[in-house]
């Protein structure tokens, strides 16, 4: 199967600051997505990327599917946005099945 | 009740008690997934169910049982488990498993193992 490999393992941030969360992939994937783990264990949907690019407020993504790897774009952090980011692909013949890299852990200080 | 839902939130068990875990998909889905999240270590695919196939993986031992008796809802029964078995037990669902499909999570359930 695909290995993930995300970068960097930890960060920790001033409140207001820009940060890049990098997702390498051993393989090629087509099914890619972005979460949001909150201390409660919650994960929530960031992105659902295959490839290309997406903006949702501060947050933005960009895949290049035939390089294998993803960004993940956070800007004028905030200390609700600290909290573990996961990346998750799929390889062709998977279907929807998905492996989880380790996880960026975000600390943001206010 | 809306999205995936899981219950209980927390379990403190024996490990010669049995107990189930349940999840609820409101999203009209029709695959559903275990993961297990242990300390430190990324989430782990357990089992698959889906209208196209069940995937069980093969490294999940066999203390660990699931459920599905309709594309709504998904057991994990547990039985003589171990102290390791200890973590956070993730569901999701998407709209199938055959095709590429985003997936949701529900909220987890925090076993612990005594």
């Amino acid at each position: 199967g695909i290995q993930v490999e995300q970068s960097p393992p930890d960060l920790i941030l001033q409140e207001g600051a820009n940060s890049t969360l990098r997702c390498n992939f051993s393989d090629s994937v087509n099914n890619l997505q972005w979460f949001h783990q909150n201390p409660w264990g919650q994960l929530i949907n960031l992105f659902y990327i295959p490839s290309g690019t997406k903006q949702n407020g501060r947050l933005s993504a960009t895949t290049v599917a035939t390089e294998r790897y993803s960004l993940l774009y956070i800007s004028s952090s905030q200390t609700t946005d600290s909290g573990v980011y996961f990346c998750a692909g799929g390889e062709e013949t998977s279907g929807s099945r998905l492996t989880f890299g380790e996880g960026t852990q975000l600390t943001v200080n206010p | 009740e809306t999205g995936v839902t899981q219950t209980p939130r927390h379990l403190v068990m024996g490990m010669t008690n049995k107990k189930s875990l349940k999840c609820e998909q409101h999203l009209g889905h029709n695959a559903m997934y275990w993961y297990k999240q242990s300390a430190k270590k990324p989430l782990e695919l357990m089992f698959v169910y889906s209208l196209e196939e069940r995937v069980e993986n093969n490294s999940v031992p066999s203390r660990f049982s699931p459920e599905c008796p309709n594309s709504s809802h998904l057991f994990l029964h547990l039985h003589t488990l171990q102290p390791e078995d200890s973590a956070l037990y993730l569901c999701a669902s998407s709209q199938g498993s055959g095709g590429i499909y985003e997936q949701y999570f529900g909220p987890g359930t925090r076993l612990t193992v005594t």
